[in-house]
């Protein structure tokens, strides 16, 4: 049941490059949007979030951008490493609040391959 | 955050047969939610479970399918019922904790067979 990837776009990049994972949100109204590494075998991790009332967030080596006039998010990853190689998620949450809360739907996912 | 235990992290089981996936966190939350990953695709989300009332289920799935108990603010199991072969996935359960930052367990990966 591993087999996470055979559909999915992807993205090789060489050690040490910047990486920028991009995804498409289907809901104008989601104002939260989450990002999750998922390395083969193991569930979602969280990596980094943003709330729609900001367009850029950054944590350790990673930032995420929103632009809610397209709907789309990305997730750039600098000075990419090959322990950052997995599938890349990003998910939304529609709006926040009331039945929706704390519900995610996820994006189609990027697998990440970083080479040495 | 929040440590998400699920047992069994992997089986495989015969068709027909049913199979129970415990969902245990190390903190009470408030909300809790089962999802599953069908072999390379996306994560789906399955049904909220709800603490001490029915779950509340998305279009696509059932009760009859997939019945859900949620004994209190640590503890959830999802039954996967009268399993096909279609029914290979991993089974994740997920949290809103503290924060409202949403986490995953580590996923019960089942093949039937």
């Amino acid at each position: 049941g591993e087999s996470v990837g055979l559909h999915l776009p992807t993205l090789s990049v060489q050690e040490g490059d910047n990486s920028i994972i991009n995804c498409a949100y289907s809901n104008s109204a989601s104002d939260y949007f989450i990002w999750y590494k998922q390395e083969s075998g193991k569930g979602p991790q969280f990596i980094i979030d943003i709330r729609s009332n900001m367009d850029k967030r950054q944590g350790q080596r990673v930032t995420v951008l929103l632009n809610k006039t397209v709907k789309h998010l990305s997730l750039q990853i600098a000075a990419t490493q090959p322990g950052d190689s997995a599938v890349y998620f990003c998910a939304e949450e529609s709006p926040a609040g009331g039945t929706s809360y704390g519900k995610l739907t996820f994006g189609q996912g990027t697998i990440l391959t970083v080479h040495p | 955050s929040a440590v998400i235990s699920q047992k069994p992290s992997r089986d495989i089981c015969q068709r027909g047969t049913s199979l129970t996936i415990q969902c245990q966190v190390d903190s009470q939350v408030t909300m809790m939610f089962w999802y599953r990953q069908q072999p390379g695709q996306s994560l789906t989300l399955i049904a909220t479970a709800n603490q001490g009332s029915e779950a509340t289920y998305e279009s696509g799935f059932v009760i009859d399918k997939f019945p859900i108990s949620r004994p209190n603010l640590t503890f959830s199991t999802l039954t996967v019922s009268n399993m096909s072969p279609e029914d290979s996935s991993i089974y994740l359960c997920s949290v809103l904790a503290g924060g409202n930052t949403i986490y995953f367990g580590e996923g019960s990966w089942l093949t039937v067979v």
